[in-house]
């Protein structure tokens, strides 16, 4: 089955410090990796995608994740927050076998202070 | 490019109650999923659905059903409620159900069973 972790429930940080939230997955075959976010209020918004190819991939609004195989891993990452980057961040994963089965982590609630 | 509909957005129900959710997909999606939100469990897959047949499922009781329409616009069925049931009901649609989509959601429906 798959599990996703995702390690930091809250993250606390002031505007232009540097973002980065751990993702790690159980799953023994190929997976497509997401991280989606949730602003106050709003629906759940595709960040990044990954499925194939080179393992940095560049999302909107800044962020970018690198897969790490070995580490199952699936780390996002943002130079410098602003205050609208205040969100609900999850990393999901979707086994390759497994058609439209998202599984989601806990989610990592981030509160920019300007 | 009209989103994901989901209606209605918000509902009251008693206990033992049975209650129909709707989702509209973003035209030409052919793939319906359906999730669970709550603060304690987080974000739990229910079902997908591809060309009107059920082709993924989560691990929740018979009591949670859905169904797709010809049109792809697809129902989710809770029948007797309980009161661990309140949550926010999202529906993520997408093209064509390869895995490697990225999944657009709606806002959701939250349900309150008192």
């Amino acid at each position: 089955a798959q599990s996703v972790s995702q390690h930091n429930h809250h993250v606390i940080l002031s505007e232009a410090a540097s973002l980065e939230l751990g993702c790690n997955y159980s799953y023994g075959g190929t997976v497509n990796l997401f991280w989606y976010v949730q602003y106050p209020g709003q629906h759940l918004q595709l960040l990044l995608k990954y499925f194939s190819g080179d393992p940095l991939v560049k999302g909107i609004k800044g962020f970018e994740a690198e897969f790490i195989k070995s580490k199952f891993s699936f780390n996002l990452r943002k130079p410098s927050v602003q205050w609208s980057d205040t969100a609900e961040y999850f990393c999901a994963v979707n086994g390759n076998a497994a058609g439209n089965k998202l599984t989601f982590g806990g989610g990592t609630r981030v509160l920019v202070k300007p | 490019k009209a989103g994901v509909t989901q209606t209605p957005r918000y509902l009251i129900k008693t206990r033992g109650q049975q209650v129909t959710l709707s989702c509209s997909p973003i035209s030409g999606h052919r793939s319906v999923s359906w999730y669970q939100q709550t603060p304690g469990q987080g974000l739990q897959f229910l079902f997908e659905y591809f060309s009107e047949t059920q082709r993924n499922k989560g691990n929740f009781p018979g009591r949670f059903s859905g169904r797709q329409f010809s049109n792809s616009r697809s129902e989710m069925n809770v029948s007797t409620l309980e009161l661990g049931d309140s949550a926010l009901y999202l529906c993520a649609s997408s093209p064509a159900g390869s895995g490697k989509d990225g999944y657009t959601f709606g806002s959701g429906t939250r349900l309150t069973v008192v």
